[in-house]
């Protein structure tokens, strides 16, 4: 069944550095977003993109992340210079087309920031 | 008032029993609805969705959805050990992208 990788599983980072979080959402998939998950709590949305563009972002999205489709495949969020407080568990999603609106996540990239 | 509620748990059920867990919600715009399982520190996995109100049916789940009192719910029969893990309630508006979460229901179901 296909699915959703990202990587890496664990990333280690110095405040102030910027990290590249990557993931291949499902093939066919058009839809891709980003969320992230602080320790013990709630899953919360950052971005969606469709067709090369940004479709929806939230608050915390600031200047400070990116999202890019460099190829027909990847998918990435970057964050240019990360804080203790983007420590994190960062999810990849991607949704079917048409009228499909279940999306289906990655295991998650773990993100310490030091 | 938070958008969406879900009790922490843990809900704690003995093997083979069925495992009830619900959410609500406070806007009424609110379209589309899932359930995830979630495994500690792994990603959410899907495991029902539905739009309208009623009940769905997949296997061992059931998922109803009330939108007129603002409440939905997952029941899970014959409950295995296995089905130990945290359950995620979403939902999304008509229009937009984002799924809204709920903080999660916490299950343990003993052997």
């Amino acid at each position: 069944e296909p699915e959703v990788t990202q990587t890496p599983s664990h990333q280690v980072t110095q405040m102030g550095q910027e990290v590249i979080l990557r993931c291949v959402p499902i093939s066919n998939h058009l839809y891709f977003y980003w969320y992230r998950q602080i320790l013990g709590q709630k899953v919360e949305f950052l971005v969606s993109f469709y067709n090369n563009e940004i479709s929806e972002k939230s608050e915390i999205f600031d200047d400070q992340f990116s999202v890019e489709r460099p190829d027909g495949s990847n998918f990435t969020l970057k964050i240019r210079s990360t804080k203790l407080e983007d420590s994190a568990m960062y999810f990849c999603a991607s949704r079917p087309t048409g009228t499909a609106y279940e999306q289906y996540f990655g295991p998650g990239t773990r993100l310490t920031v030091t | 008032q938070k958008e969406v509620e879900q009790d922490p748990g843990p809900l704690s059920v003995p093997e083979g029993a069925i495992v009830s867990l619900n959410c609500t919600y406070s806007n009424s715009a609110f379209q589309y609805f899932m359930w995830y399982r979630q495994y500690s520190r792994k990603g959410p996995e899907l495991l029902m969705y539905t739009y309208s109100s009623g009940n769905k049916e997949d296997g061992r789940f059931t998922a109803q959805v009330d939108k007129s009192s603002k409440y939905i719910s997952l029941f899970i029969r014959d409950s295995q050990p296995s089905d130990s893990a945290t359950y995620l309630c979403a939902m999304r508006l008509a229009a937009g992208n984002k799924l809204t979460f709920g903080g999660g229901t916490r299950v343990l179901v003993k052997p």
